[in-house]
């Protein structure tokens, strides 16, 4: 069956552009998920969607990142006036979440967006 | 908190001889523990997962795992190493049971020599 999908799978901006990154769940899943991963760096958390609940935003390292998931599948990230330092690789995952908060399932994993800020 | 530290950041081995890559955790909770990898330009695969069953758990690929309580470790082995391992191999921990429950290991960079 079809995977995570992530569009687009690279983007060039200029330093101060806002970006728009989207994430295509597997279809069922009810949790998701966004990490960024810069180069040769492990996975940094981001934010977490599961159900109609309010998502947990802990990781989402500043104001100028937002996240939103509409009708319980698709979901957007969102970078506003860009910087060099968000220059990344961000991935998306999602999960069956059938247990409270995803503890212990499977995610999977999209082949992510590299975005490069210049 | 839950972390979770990988060793070796890279580790090299000749084709056919054996493969073991570190993984050490720490968790207030009981964890599951994943092993994924992810091949140069690809997307994130998992390899195989623990999650309270049996010790050892068997994943893709030839790759298998043991999960050791007492040393707080899930170390990554197979027997042979083949050419197309070649991959970065990350560690995970998940045993919060909220959003942010999956911690991951910096990650091991394997080469396979011929």
């Amino acid at each position: 069956g079809a995977g995570v999908s992530q569009s687009p799978s690279n983007k060039v901006t200029e330093k101060g552009k806002d970006v728009e990154l989207r994430c295509d769940p597997i279809s069922g899943h009810t949790a998701l998920y966004w990490y960024r991963q810069s180069l040769g760096q492990g996975l940094e958390f981001l934010i977490y969607f599961q159900g109609n609940s309010a998502p947990d935003k802990s990781g989402l390292p500043s104001d100028r990142f937002s996240a939103e998931r509409t009708g319980g599948s698709v979901s957007t990230l969102t970078i506003q006036r860009t910087q060099q330092e968000d220059s990344a690789v961000y991935l998306c995952a999602s999960s069956l979440a059938l247990r409270t908060g995803g503890f212990g399932e499977t995610q999977y994993f999209g082949p992510g967006t590299r975005l490069l800020v210049l | 908190a839950q972390s979770v530290t990988q060793l070796d950041s890279h580790v090299s081995v000749s084709e056919g001889t054996p493969v073991l890559l570190r993984c050490n955790y720490s968790s207030s909770y009981s964890p599951s523990l994943f092993w994924y990898v992810q091949h140069p330009n690809k997307g994130l695969q998992l390899l195989l997962k623990y999650t309270s069953a049996a010790t050892l758990v068997k994943g893709i690929n030839g790759f298998e795992a043991e999960f050791k309580k007492s040393e707080t470790s899930f170390h990554l082995t197979k027997p042979s190493a083949h050419m197309s391992d070649a991959a970065e191999y990350f560690c995970v921990v998940s045993a919060l049971p909220r959003g942010q429950n999956f911690v991951f290991g910096p990650g091991t960079r394997l080469s396979v020599l011929p």
